[in-house]
């Protein structure tokens, strides 16, 4: 079936440090791939998406590349803020059907002033 | 626009009572889903609507579980009898056009002690 793996974390880093959460992914065909960050207090909201190989997604200073060579859709960011900690997840979802999404475990990410 | 809606936000519940949980989706969305996070496990699908139908309930745990959305509009979820295990967040988002992310509500926090 499909699946969602996510380094788990915790993961704490200092203000302006490089961030990269692994992702990679278990799936039949060309999902779409997501990431989606929950701050303190609040929903989930979409943060980037890619629908086909080699696409790019990004927002807010994140990026993640469709790696479909590796399955992977790992989350990167130059130099992350305080304003980023939150919990971060990365999922799938099949074209077609009622496109539900498929999820990672999560990220907790700290960020330290 | 307003966002979804859930509530309540937090539930407190004694083993075997029961427990409705609300969802109001963004107004137009024909797709409204229910997914659920139970403590330091992935956030998993339960069902998806459309419109007042069960496109998919291939994710609801058991028949515990009822979900309705009578009218296409807001949606509730009951559980009844509630059990320990059902403890966890539940989430509803809702989509105009599937498998382009979707607007999450904040979740409900349902506890069963």
């Amino acid at each position: 079936g499909n699946s969602v793996t996510q380094m788990e974390g915790p993961v704490t880093l200092s203000e302006e440090a490089f961030l990269t959460i692994n992702c990679t992914y278990t799936a039949t065909g060309y999902p779409s791939l997501f990431w989606y960050v929950q701050y303190p207090g609040e929903g989930l909201q979409l943060l980037l998406k890619a629908t086909k190989a080699d696409d790019k997604g990004s927002n807010k200073g994140f990026e993640a590349t469709y790696r479909k060579e590796t399955t992977s859709f790992h989350l990167e960011k130059g130099s992350v803020q305080v304003s980023d900690s939150a919990v971060y997840f990365c999922a799938l979802s099949k074209q077609g059907g009622s496109e539900k999404l498929v999820f990672g475990k999560g990220t907790k990410l700290t960020v330290n002033p | 626009e307003a966002g979804v809606t859930q509530f309540p936000s937090h539930s407190v519940i004694e083993k075997g009572q029961t427990v409705t949980l609300r969802c109001d989706p963004i107004s137009g969305h024909d797709n409204l889903y229910w997914y659920r996070r139970v403590m330091g496990k992935e956030i998993k699908f339960l069902l998806h609507f459309v419109k007042e139908s069960k496109q998919d309930e291939s994710g609801m745990p058991n028949n515990r579980f009822l979900a309705e959305r009578t009218g296409g509009t807001y949606s509730t979820l009951k559980v009844q009898p509630a059990e320990l295990e059902d403890s966890g967040v539940y989430f509803c988002a809702s989509s105009q056009t599937p498998g382009y992310g979707y607007t999450f509500g904040s979740g409900t926090r349902l506890t069963v002690v």
